[in-house]
């Protein structure tokens, strides 16, 4: 039969506006968190990670916010960067110390010049 | 600093056969996780190795398997592989200790096509 792919969500920005990409997770009990980009052709790439003590990380250009109240997750991004076009994803490591980052679906971002 | 590296980067394979892929972690890394990616269900984990150890499994058939070496050096096999199979398989590296969360890198992934 037909396969459905998944629906990304969009979102598309001005070169120089701020970027506001948001992901709700799964598991309450996850207690580390990472933002990846990834681009056409390539694996995903880390960009920031966030442990669940801590509510806000700032990188260069970029800031995660985690409410664990409602469980989401955001990543900002400030001047976007036509550069910074990718799919974003969200992961939770739910396996404790043992590895088991679940992702979610991903977002789309698009930078336009 | 090399990064994760996988090979090889594409695969065409026949309905019924089997393959092997392989991951190099980065240097010091210990932990090793694999990925499969498809458009229709995303990224989801296959199973992670820690010291030549499995400590974590997905939802995969048993078709899916995989091993760790001593210089942390991963491979994964697929046996009697299923047009479904298709996908873009990812290797993560970390360093993995004991109740360590530490940033997972991952590679450029190995494409598997199924005919």
């Amino acid at each position: 039969g037909e396969s459905v792919g998944l629906h990304l969500p969009t979102l598309s920005v001005q070169e120089g506006d701020n970027s506001i990409i948001n992901c709700a997770y799964s598991n309450s009990a996850s207690d580390y968190f990472i933002w990846y980009k990834q681009e056409s052709g390539k694996g995903p790439q880390f960009i920031i990670d966030i442990r669940s003590n801590m509510d806000k990380r700032q990188g260069q250009r970029v800031t995660v916010l985690l409410n664990k109240t409602v469980k989401h997750l955001s990543l900002q991004i400030a001047a976007t960067q036509p550069g910074d076009s990718a799919v974003y994803f969200c992961a939770e490591n739910s396996g404790g110390s043992n590895y088991k980052l679940t992702f979610g679906k991903g977002t789309l971002l698009t930078v336009n010049p | 600093k090399a990064g994760v590296t996988q090979t090889p980067r594409y695969l065409i394979k026949t309905r019924g056969q089997q393959v092997t892929l392989s991951c190099s972690p980065i240097s010091g890394h210990r932990s090793v996780s694999w990925y499969q990616q498809t458009p229709g269900q995303g990224l989801q984990f296959l199973f992670e190795y820690f010291s030549e150890t499995q400590r974590n499994k997905g939802n995969f058939p048993g078709r899916f398997s995989g091993r760790q070496f001593s210089n942390s050096r991963s491979e994964m096999n697929v046996s009697t592989l299923e047009l479904g199979d298709s996908a873009l398989y990812l290797c993560a590296s970390s360093l993995g200790g004991f109740r360590m969360n530490t940033e997972a890198f991952f590679g450029q992934g190995t494409r598997l096509t199924v005919v």
